[in-house]
């Protein structure tokens, strides 16, 4: 069964830091890996998607990278600002059962502090 | 603008009360999900559908009905709900590939927070 992890569960960083944000996957059989912002009230806004043929995708000052192999994905934050703040989800979609469906970790809540 | 909305966003309720909540897509998507967020455990898909009256069981869905009878809508029932069905539920969709190693993004909607007393 396919499990997702993001560690750690909760980071402050103060303004202007460049910034790093886990997910590991145990099953390295998927087709792709979605990273998600949830902000409090809000939805889950998509932000980066990676096809397991990919190793990287970038946007702006977010760049995401992908390692099948040993089932890691890194989501690379520039320049943080107060308003990246949020909790951030990765979810894979595996190749096992359904690929419609999405499996994902439990989060990393993110605080930007000025 | 492209969106999923849901409706509605708050909800209290009391065990027992049938409730209804509506999804909305307008994209076009063939492929709808339910999914449920609980603390510590993420997000659990409940159903899910390929297209009209094409729905299936996803990880979590006792206590759940769901329905397909228009592309655009995938109303989430609860038939007889319980205070451990409260949770903060989103409603997702996306195209479906016409091979497996293309799917893309899922857009979600806004959420829906419900508590069953």
């Amino acid at each position: 069964k396919q499990e997702v992890t993001q560690i750690p569960a909760a980071l402050s960083v103060p303004e202007g830091e460049n910034l790093v944000l886990n997910c590991s996957f145990t099953d390295s059989a998927i087709y792709n890996l979605q990273w998600f912002r949830q902000d409090p009230g809000k939805g889950l806004t998509s932000l980066l998607l990676i096809q397991s043929s990919q190793r990287e995708q970038t946007s702006g000052r977010l760049n995401a990278s992908l390692d099948k192999s040993s089932g890691r994905s890194t989501l690379y934050i520039a320049a943080s600002q107060p308003g990246d703040s949020a909790t951030y989800l990765c979810a894979v979609r595996p190749v096992a059962g359904t690929a419609s469906k999405l499996t994902f970790g439990t989060g990393t809540r993110l605080q930007v502090t000025l | 603008e492209a969106q999923v909305t849901q409706n509605p966003r708050y909800l209290i309720t009391v065990t027992g009360k049938k409730l209804t909540v509506t999804c909305s897509q307008n994209m076009n998507h063939e492929y709808m999900s339910w999914y449920r967020q609980d603390p510590g455990l993420g997000l659990r898909q409940i159903y899910y559908s390929m297209n009209v009256e094409v729905t299936d069981k996803g990880d979590v869905p006792e206590g759940y009905k769901v329905s397909r009878k228009e592309k655009r809508n995938f109303p989430l029932i609860l038939e007889s709900p319980s205070p451990n069905q409260t949770s903060l539920y989103f409603c997702a969709s996306s195209f479906i590939p016409i091979a497996e190693t293309l799917w893309n993004e899922q857009f979600f909607g806004p959420g829906t927070r419900l508590t069953v007393l």
